[in-house]
């Protein structure tokens, strides 16, 4: 079975704080992404990597960055994180873009 | 962009009734995957379905590529059934990542 796992499952932190967020994936697959999950915006792209040291923006990168030094780890950074940041972030891995992509538990971000 | 549109949104039924969730995509797609995300926020894979049916105890999906539907039955639910369905598609025009429907939240009462 594969296994996407993420450092935290409930994440308080300050506003202007710096914030990382852990994903680690079981299976050797090469692409891996971060998703936020927001009320009536659904799930929107931040970043995905599609190889180690590669990256590419999604959808909403402002305000993150990401770091994938080794293949199963894709690491999701806040900067300096604002209220706005808070959300559901979720990390997802495939083998491939056209083959099944599957969801680590999450972390809820809570920025005050 | 790629549409993905989910019907109903909102759905509520008793324990034991049957369902079926629809998703309409609006260009072919290289992948389609159903989702169901449980009251802790997870993603739980249902079915990767591009095309055709699959079944899975009392799960089943049907995709029809060729007119941009796909369709997920439940049959016989139960309170555990409860939370929020995704379909979500890869399609070229999209840049082959993966685009979510609204979702399709599913209640089942006791």
């Amino acid at each position: 079975d594969v296994k996407v796992t993420q450092s935290s499952r409930y994440l308080v932190k300050r506003t202007g704080e710096k914030v990382f967020l852990e994903c680690v994936q079981d299976m050797d697959h090469e692409n891996m992404f971060w998703y936020r999950q927001d009320p009536g915006l659904g799930l929107r792209l931040i970043y995905f990597s599609y190889d180690v040291k590669m990256k590419e923006k999604g959808d909403i990168p402002e305000g993150y960055s990401v770091s994938r030094e080794k293949k199963e780890r894709f690491s999701l950074i806040l900067e300096s994180a604002s209220t706005n940041q808070t959300s559901m972030y979720l990390c997802a891995s495939t083998p491939g873009l056209y083959y099944e992509q599957y969801f680590g538990p999450g972390t809820r971000l809570t920025v005050t | 962009g790629i549409q993905v549109e989910q019907s109903p949104p909102d759905l509520i039924l008793q324990e034991g009734a049957n369902s079926t969730l629809r998703c309409n995509f609006s260009d072919s797609v290289n992948n389609l995957q159903w989702f169901h995300q449980n009251p802790w926020g997870q993603l739980i894979n249902l079915f990767y379905i591009p095309s055709g049916t699959k079944q899975n105890g009392r799960l089943s999906a049907t995709t029809v590529a060729t007119e941009r539907y796909s369709l997920l039955y439940i049959s016989s639910s139960q309170t555990t059934d409860s939370g929020v369905y995704f379909c979500a598609v890869v399609t070229v025009k999209a840049g082959n990542m993966l685009t979510f429907g609204g979702g399709t939240r599913l209640m089942v009462k006791p």
